[in-house]
């Protein structure tokens, strides 16, 4: 089966910029997922889908980050502002079903904040 | 919410023997318990994981070991190659604590030939 598809693979902007990252996610997978990796640090989430609604979206900066996911299949984030501390990889991964249920994860967009 | 920490931080070991990671979480009501191996530019990839039911599972070289008691559970991995040599992360599925994964801050395994 073809993996979760993310583009771009790198992004550098300029703080105050803005910029957004696409996910299509596993076919048939439910649930879309997008994590922050920070350098040397685990994946931690902003935002979880279940078809194309949000379940959780607490951890989401929302004064400059927002997601949606169309027609319960792709997905976009987006950062506008953008601010240096934003610099990280950002993770889209799906899963079958929601809950404790593997996760799958794309290549990620590293994202360079100067 | 959930807290897992894993340790070490960094290990190297000569190819053909035996690297042990472990990790402890706080959320007693945590169930589920993957690995993921993350090469450089690469996403994490599943390499084994555990439900809370069982204490141990076994893939080939690969091998998870789960305490509920203790709340804590390893990874194990035997007769090292080069190509083990990646980022490893564990994570803990919490369900009292947001029904979310929780990440360990990853473990920079190099296998030295």
């Amino acid at each position: 089966e073809a993996g979760v598809a993310q583009s771009p693979r790198y992004k550098i902007i300029e703080k105050r910029q803005s910029v957004a990252f696409w996910c299509n996610p596993i076919s048939g997978h439910a649930t879309l997922y997008w994590y922050q990796q920070i350098l040397g640090q685990g994946p931690k989430l902003l935002i979880q889908f279940q078809n194309n609604g949000v379940v959780d979206d607490s951890q989401l900066p929302k004064d400059r980050f927002s997601a949606e996911r169309l027609k319960g299949v792709d997905s976009t984030l987006k950062i506008q502002p953008a601010k240096l501390e934003d610099s990280a990889v950002y993770l889209c991964a799906s899963s079958l079903v929601l809950g404790a249920s593997p996760l799958h994860f794309g290549n990620g967009t590293r994202l360079t904040v100067t | 919410g959930e807290n897992v920490e894993q340790h070490p931080s960094t290990l190297s070991v000569q190819e053909g023997d035996s690297a042990v990671i472990k990790c402890t979480y706080s959320d007693s009501a945590s169930n589920y318990f993957p690995w993921y191996k993350q090469e450089l530019g690469k996403g994490p990839q599943l390499i084994i994981d555990i439900r809370s039911n069982v204490g141990e599972k076994k893939d080939q070289r690969i091998a998870v070991t789960l305490n509920k008691t203790a709340k804590h559970f390893s990874l194990h991995i035997t007769e090292t190659q080069p190509e083990d040599s990646a980022v490893y992360f564990c994570a803990a599925y919490a369900t009292n604590t947001g029904n979310q994964f929780y990440f360990g801050t990853g473990t920079s395994l190099t296998v030295i030939p």
